[in-house]
C-alpha cells in the first residue's frame, strides 16, 4: 500500500526550513528517501533502518518512528538547489526490496 | 564509473510490437527494480528482483516481463505493448539496506 506524503507542496524563501512527512499503514523495514528534479532520475537522499540505522547525506536529517510507521525528512536553511520533488519509499517488514513509493512532495525555493 | 545504465533513452513504437528496454549495472548490486513514473502517481514499481533468477511481482506488473539471467543486467520486457503503456520507465539497482542508484530512464510512446 502506498504510504502518505505530506505536504503534497511547500514553497520556501532561501535559508527557510521545511518538514516532509511519510505515513504508512504496515511494520516497516526501511523508509528510503529520494529527491528528483524536473526531467531527471530520482537521487538517493537517506535510508532509515528499522533499529535505528541511517545512511545517507551529511546535510540532510530524517527520523523513523517505527512503532507510528512514520519518518520524516528535516531540511534546513534551504538552498535554491534544494528544489524538486521529494519521493520517500515505504519497504515492508523483512525487506525483499518491495520499495513503495508515495506520490511526491514538490518543494520550491525562491531567492 | 558506478552507473546504472539504460537503453533506449527515447522510444516510439506502435501497438503489439514487442520491445525491449536493457538495463545494466555495474556496482555488483544484488537487488534491481524496475519502475514507471506517471504524473500524479509517482513512482509505481513494475517488477524487482533480489539476485539472479530471483524476481517478483511489484505493484502493476500487467503487460510486463523480466529476466535476471546475470547479476548485472534486468531486461524489461513488452511483448505487445499497448497505449496505456506510455510512460518513463526507470531502472534501479541497490544491496539491502542500502538506496537505490537510478538509470537515466527510457521515455516510451506507444501509438
Amino acid at each position: 500500500q502506498q504510504p502518505v506524503q505530506s505536504p503534497q507542496a511547500v514553497i520556501l524563501r532561501e535559508g527557510e526550513d521545511a518538514v516532509i512527512n511519510c505515513s504508512s499503514s504496515k511494520a516497516l523495514y526501511s523508509v528510503h528517501w529520494y529527491r528528483q528534479k524536473h526531467g531527471e532520475a530520482p537521487v538517493f537522499l537517506m535510508i532509515l533502518l528499522k533499529g535505528g540505522e541511517q545512511k545517507g547525506h551529511e546535510k540532510i536529517s530524517a527520523s523513523f518512528n517505527e512503532k507510528k510507521q512514520q519518518s520524516s525528512l528535516y531540511l534546513t536553511a534551504s538552498q535554491l538547489s534544494y528544489s524538486g520533488t521529494y519521493f520517500c519509499g515505504t519497504e515492508g517488514s523483512g525487506g525483499y526490496n518491495k520499495l513503495i513509493f508515495g506520490a511526491g512532495t514538490r518543494l520550491a525555493v525562491h531567492p | 564509473e558506478a552507473q546504472v545504465t539504460q537503453n533506449p533513452r527515447y522510444l516510439i513504437t506502435v501497438t503489439g510490437k514487442k520491445l525491449t528496454v536493457t538495463c545494466s549495472q555495474n556496482m555488483n548490486h544484488e537487488y534491481m527494480s524496475w519502475y514507471r513514473q506517471d504524473p500524479g502517481l509517482g513512482l509505481r514499481q513494475i517488477y524487482y528482483s533480489m539476485n539472479v533468477e530471483v524476481t517478483d511481482k511489484g505493484d502493476v506488473p500487467e503487460g510486463y516481463k523480466v529476466s535476471r539471467k546475470e547479476k548485472r543486467n534486468f531486461p524489461l520486457i513488452l511483448e505487445s505493448p499497448s497505449p496505456n503503456q506510455t510512460s518513463l520507465y526507470f531502472c534501479a539497482s541497490r544491496r539491502d539496506r542500502e538506496g537505490y542508484t537510478f538509470g537515466s530512464g527510457t521515455r516510451l510512446t506507444v501509438v
